[in-house]
């Protein structure tokens, strides 16, 4: 299976700030990268499918760039309801689709 | 509307069995891939089993043969069959669908959840 790398493990940051989130794959999987959100007691939300295409009614300050190894998510002005979990997901293979550690963006 | 509701967990004994289901709504199962993610508490989603609309499943390693997903077509209902189960299998389990996009090559992406079902395993 494919090894997924998140960074950092939870942030701490203010309504408005701009917000990175990086994950990396432990092989080339060209742009087979997801992003969703997760808020506790919810069901987990796509933000973000083939690295950088925007799921239909997810806000555009959400956006993700990058391919092969590393990726980021980028929330480009961060605001109250967007503090939640956010996961990885390699889809390279079908037949494991392996999530990343979550990173936890919590209020400062 | 896509709806997916999951059923079927509960406080169950070590080497115990149990079966969730995942009721869909909206769109039909066979017509797309379908997939479990389960979360254990305070730790991160987890992906655990898929079924191709061809009917082709996989697995997660640590599922080591004891789970069976399978799908009944004429109840749109997609199952999880656990087996010999564990503590460390105590999670919420979700019921995901999988949509696709055709191109040069297919990305896969879980647009629909369900809720989640708790499955606990302890004695």
């Amino acid at each position: 299976d494919i090894q997924m790398t998140q960074s950092p493990p939870s942030l701490s940051a203010s309504v408005g700030d701009r917000v990175t989130i990086t994950c990396r794959a432990g092989q080339n999987i060209k742009k087979y990268l997801n992003w969703y959100q997760h808020k506790p007691g919810k069901a987990p939300k796509l933000l973000i499918y083939a690295a950088s295409s925007l799921q239909s009614g997810v806000p555009s300050r959400f956006s993700g760039s990058g391919s092969g190894t590393d990726f980021t998510l980028t929330i480009s002005s961060l605001q109250p309801e967007d503090f939640a979990t956010y996961y990885c997901q390699e889809t390279y293979s079908p037949r494991a689709l392996t999530f990343g550690g979550g990173t936890k963006v919590e209020i400062k | 509307e896509v709806q997916l509701v999951e059923s079927g967990g509960g406080l169950i004994q070590p080497g115990g069995s149990l079966r969730l289901s995942c009721a869909a709504s909206g769109f039909i199962i066979s017509s797309n891939y379908m997939s479990w993610v389960r979360q254990a508490p305070g730790k991160g989603l987890e992906w655990v089993s898929i079924i191709y609309s061809g009917g082709s499943t996989y697995y997660a390693d640590f599922v080591e043969g004891r789970f069976t997903i399978s799908r009944d077509n004429s109840k749109n209902i997609v199952y999880l069959q656990m087996h010999s189960l564990r503590a460390e299998d105590t999670a919420l389990y979700y019921c995901a669908r999988v949509s696709s996009i055709s191109g040069a090559v297919t990305t896969y992406y879980f647009d629909y959840w369900g809720q989640g079902t708790l499955v606990t395993v302890s004695s």
